[in-house]
């Protein structure tokens, strides 16, 4: 099993449109959780950080539930410029352990 | 100013070469990181170092040696050079556990290595 799983995709929607992605992991010693979104040919950057007690930005809204290892991110009203490659990230501070996810691919269509 | 910088961004070099590839960070962190990215789009995690000490080695090839002089650089040497290290490599920092920080890691541009 591997120890951060997404769906990976595609998820192809309209703008305007609600979409969720799901992520488990599987170190119940993981401290900090993190969505990270991914263009084509750039480097992840850290989309936001996940709260225990869920948190939101804007159009974004990120939740965690330690007792399930599961974390979730919500995009409202999509853009087009919301297509890319998310990646859900988990670290286990005591080692420095920062694994991830392999992405889901959105891809939001006119 | 470049937070995570790595050099070069394209490398194309033959079976059998060694090549190095250098990382700088400039955000005072702790820790950093050695990424692969395979062409199906997985970040595996290869190493960890936190203030030069090796952290994680992820059943990685001994071809791949990583080096830290200090904490701000983290360079990754590869040896005898095959197909299958081409990938993007990515290098990353991050705070340690700090109950200031959360340990978000922040990326450099990435390292295209196509081996021919």
């Amino acid at each position: 099993r591997k120890e951060v799983e997404q769906d990976p995709g595609p998820f192809n929607v309209p703008e305007g449109a609600t979409v969720a992605f799901n992520c488990t992991y599987s170190n119940s010693a993981s401290q900090s959780f993190f969505w990270y979104r991914q263009d084509c040919r750039k480097e992840p950057k850290l989309l936001m950080s996940v709260y225990s007690s869920g948190n939101e930005d804007g159009r974004f809204t990120a939740q965690l539930n330690r007792a399930s290892q599961y974390i979730s991110l919500l995009i409202r009203d999509s853009k087009l410029s919301d297509s890319a490659t998310y990646l859900c990230a988990v670290n286990n501070l005591n080692n420095n352990d920062m694994r991830f996810g392999a992405g889901t691919r959105l891809t939001v269509k006119p | 100013d470049t937070a995570v910088s790595q050099t070069p961004k394209y490398l194309v070099t033959q079976m059998g070469n060694d090549k190095s590839i250098k990382c700088e960070q400039n955000l005072g962190h702790d820790t950093m990181y050695w990424y692969k990215q395979d062409s199906k789009k997985f970040l595996k995690i290869m190493f960890s170092y936190n203030n030069k000490e090796l952290i994680i080695n992820e059943t990685v090839p001994n071809r791949f040696s990583p080096k830290s002089p200090d904490k701000a650089h983290l360079n990754l040497h590869i040896n005898s050079l095959e197909l299958g290290d081409s990938a993007v490599y990515f290098c990353a920092s991050s705070h340690s556990a700090s109950a200031l920080r959360y340990g978000e890691a922040f990326f450099g541009q990435g390292t295209r290595l196509t081996v021919v």
